[in-house]
């Protein structure tokens, strides 16, 4: 069964800063990753899709790794700004169905 | 496309009553997801449809909970009767085969006294 932990489990950061979410998972026989926000009383928004063939995936101010053999992703979020402000998921997507394994979130601070 | 869209935003109802929720997926996508969010749980799948079919519904938590999907276009969740544990928010998720991007509706935040 696939676990995931994401760590730390709350952040707060100067507004400005770059900063790092961690995601770790348990099996490895992912075929893809995906990374999402979720604002207070909203749903999920999909920010990055990185496939298991990928080693990273960039958009904006967003930089998302992937390293499936160690069984980790990170999330690079590059000069921060107030609106960066909310919960980040990962979930991993296992090889042969597709449902995900969410973690339990990373909350993030941006501070003015 | 407006995106998963979920009906009713909020719904409040009493103990042993049925509860409908309501979801329609974005056209085209062959996947469709339900999620049910809880502070204690965080995000856990409940159940998931491929073409219509039920794929795996391991995560329905009891015979209380069930879901159909009867077209493309348009899917239910179920709850009958409904306890006070069953409050959470519950979300709808939809994507195309193939390890593409899951897109979620807003949400149903459910709460049962």
């Amino acid at each position: 069964k696939q676990e995931v932990t994401q760590i730390p489990a709350a952040l707060s950061v100067p507004e400005g800063e770059n900063l790092v979410l961690n995601c770790s998972f348990t099996d490895s026989a992912i075929y893809n990753l995906q990374w999402f926000r979720q604002d207070p009383g909203k749903g999920l928004t999909s920010l990055l899709l990185i496939q298991s063939s990928q080693r990273e995936q960039t958009s904006g101010r967003l930089n998302a790794s992937l390293d499936k053999s160690s069984g980790r992703s990170t999330l690079y979020i590059a000069a921060s700004q107030p609106g960066d402000s909310a919960t980040y998921l990962c979930a991993p997507g296992v090889f042969g169905n597709e449902k995900l394994t969410f973690g339990t979130g990373t909350r993030l601070t941006i501070i003015p | 496309d407006a995106g998963v869209i979920q009906s009713p935003r909020h719904e409040v109802t009493e103990m042993g009553q049925e509860v409908t929720l309501r979801c329609k997926p974005i056209s085209g996508h062959d996947y469709l997801f339900w999620y049910r969010q809880t502070m204690m749980r965080g995000l856990e799948l409940l159940i998931y449809f491929n073409n219509n079919v039920p794929i795996d519904d391991s995560g329905m938590p009891e015979d209380r909970f069930s879901a159909k999907m009867p077209n493309a276009s348009f899917s239910t969740l179920k709850i009958q009767p409904s306890e006070p544990r069953d409050s959470a928010v519950y979300f709808c998720a939809s994507s195309f085969t193939g390890g593409t991007e899951a897109f979620f509706g807003q949400g149903t935040r459910l709460t049962v006294v």
